[in-house]
C-alpha cells in the first residue's frame, strides 16, 4: 500500500508569487490535512478537507487556500508569498493521520 | 485555543539510558498520539492512545494517556543512536475540528 505522497519535494519562490503544493492520501482515505512546520517549530494546522469539502481551517490568512479533487488528492495554494511562509508543508491522510514527506517551500 | 506544553525541549543522553518526556494541556483530549520526526521528513506515528489511563508499548517505547486526559507521557528504554530525532506529542478532540494539536517537540540526541 502506497503511503501519502507530496510534490514537489522542494519549491523556491520569490516574495509576492504564488505556490501550489500537492498531496495524494493513502488509497481509500478520504480526508486530507495540511500542516505548516516552520524551521525548528512544531506543526500548525492549516486546512482539513474531507469528501471534497473544506471542513475546517486553522488560524491562517485567506491567502492560504486549497481544494480536494474527486480522487481525494489535494492542492494547497499560497498566494502573495511572504518570507515567513518559508516552511515545511506537511500533508496527512485520514485515520491516524499518516504524514507524507512534506514540501519544503523557500521564499526569497 | 488548545495548547500543548511539551518538555523537555531537548535531551542529550548516553546510549543505553532511559528517556522520559511528557505533554500537558489546559484542555481535555480524547486521543493522544506520539510521533518521531527525522530531519527533512514527515512525522512517523509511534504510539496512539485512545482511553484515559491507557498504557501502550511499541518495542522499547511506552506511552501513557493521563487519567485527567490532559497529559501524556512517553518513555524510551535503553536508548540507541537511531533514537535520535524530534519527538512530538499530539492531541485530538473527536468529534470536533479533528485536526491535531501538536506540542513543540523534544529533540533527542544520543551519544554512542
Amino acid at each position: 500500500e502506497a503511503g501519502v505522497t507530496q510534490s514537489p519535494t522542494h519549491l523556491i519562490k520569490t516574495r509576492g508569487q504564488q505556490a501550489t503544493l500537492r498531496c495524494s492520501p493513502i488509497s481509500g482515505h478520504t480526508s486530507v490535512y495540511w500542516y505548516q512546520q516552520a524551521l525548528g517549530l512544531g506543526l500548525q494546522f492549516l486546512l482539513w478537507y474531507d469528501e471534497g469539502e473544506e471542513r475546517n481551517r486553522g488560524n491562517f490568512p485567506p491567502r492560504f487556500s486549497g481544494r480536494q479533487f474527486p480522487n481525494y488528492s489535494s492542492e494547497l495554494n499560497v498566494n502573495a508569498l511572504e518570507l515567513e511562509d518559508s516552511a515545511l508543508y506537511l500533508c496527512a491522510s485520514s485515520g491516524r493521520q499518516y504524514f507524507g514527506p512534506g514540501t519544503r517551500l523557500t521564499v526569497t | 485555543g488548545q495548547q500543548l506544553n511539551q518538555s523537555p525541549q531537548s535531551m542529550f543522553i548516553q546510549e543505553g539510558e532511559d528517556v522520559s518526556m511528557n505533554c500537558t494541556s489546559s484542555s481535555i483530549f480524547n486521543t493522544w498520539l506520539w510521533y518521531k520526526q527525522d530531519p527533512g521528513e514527515g512525522p512517523v506515528l509511534l504510539i496512539a492512545l485512545y482511553k484515559a489511563g491507557e498504557l501502550t508499548s511499541n518495542g522499547r517505547l511506552t506511552a501513557q494517556f493521563g487519567i485527567t486526559r490532559k497529559d501524556s507521557f512517553l518513555n524510551i528504554s535503553a536508548s540507541i543512536p537511531s533514537d535520535v530525532g524530534i519527538y512530538f506529542c499530539a492531541g485530538l478532540v473527536v468529534p470536533g475540528r479533528r485536526a491535531l494539536t501538536f506540542g513543540s517537540g523534544t529533540r533527542l540526541q544520543v551519544q554512542p
